[in-house]
């Protein structure tokens, strides 16, 4: 079926270096959403995209939504230790039919080298 | 810390128990929903519910049963598990709910579930 794909899996970085992550669906998306799940913690919400070409700053994280509305990025500049756990993007994909169900990709482990 | 609480935190269960997962949401919200995050698999939406009424049902086998008295709590009831049940189930509410779009989803701590 229909999928949100998210690459890479793992990434482990100095800390310091700059860390991205990146979304891609094979249908347009009205809209595309990310967490974020510390270790042994549960996922919590950091930003939600919903117009083509959209940036969005949060501090040291950039959002980018693809002018497509296809494909997403999450960067971080200069990691920090507390940056460490899986980024999770979400979006609404159709479901069979004209039904749409919330999907997330597999996520992206980042673990930080202090 | 959210707005959203889960009991049990642990649930160690046979697989002929029957046994109930519980959820309560603290924000006002009137949708509200179920996950399962497996180890290695995407995080995966369950059960729908907005204003107590189900909207999804994700193809989600019949030994789970979702209830939903009112928009503050959400049950989900397990009966005849199988080991490769054993997950975290996540509930989560959010402020409204449309089909095609999904608002902000505010998650609970979960329920680390181990089927014997």
């Amino acid at each position: 079926g229909q999928q949100v794909m998210q690459i890479p899996q793992y990434q482990h970085v100095q800390e310091g270096e700059d860390f991205t992550t990146y979304c891609n669906s094979s249908t347009t998306l009205s809209n595309i959403q990310w967490y974020k799940q510390r270790p042994g913690g549960h996922p919590v919400f950091l930003i939600q995209l919903v117009k083509s070409g959209e940036v969005k700053k949060q501090k040291r994280l950039t959002f980018q939504f693809g002018e497509a509305k296809k494909n997403s990025s999450l960067h971080i500049t200069a990691t920090q230790t507390t940056d460490v756990g899986t980024y999770f993007c979400a979006g609404p994909v159709l479901n069979g039919g004209s039904n749409y169900k919330l999907t997330f990709g597999k996520g992206t482990l980042l673990t930080v080298n202090p | 810390e959210t707005g959203v609480t889960q009991t049990p935190r642990h649930l160690v269960m046979g697989m002929t128990n029957k046994k109930s997962l519980k959820c309560e949401q603290h924000l006002g919200h009137n949708a509200m929903y179920w996950y399962k995050q497996s180890a290695k698999k995407p995080l995966e939406l369950m059960f729908v519910y907005n204003f107590k009424e189900q909207t999804e049902n994700n193809s989600v086998p019949s030994r789970f049963s979702p209830e939903c008295p009112n928009s503050s709590h959400l049950f989900l009831h397990l009966h005849t598990l199988q080991p490769e049940d054993s997950a975290l189930y996540l509930c989560a509410s959010s402020q409204g709910y449309r089909e095609s779009s999904y608002n902000e989803q505010f998650f609970g701590p979960g329920t680390r579930l181990t089927v014997l």
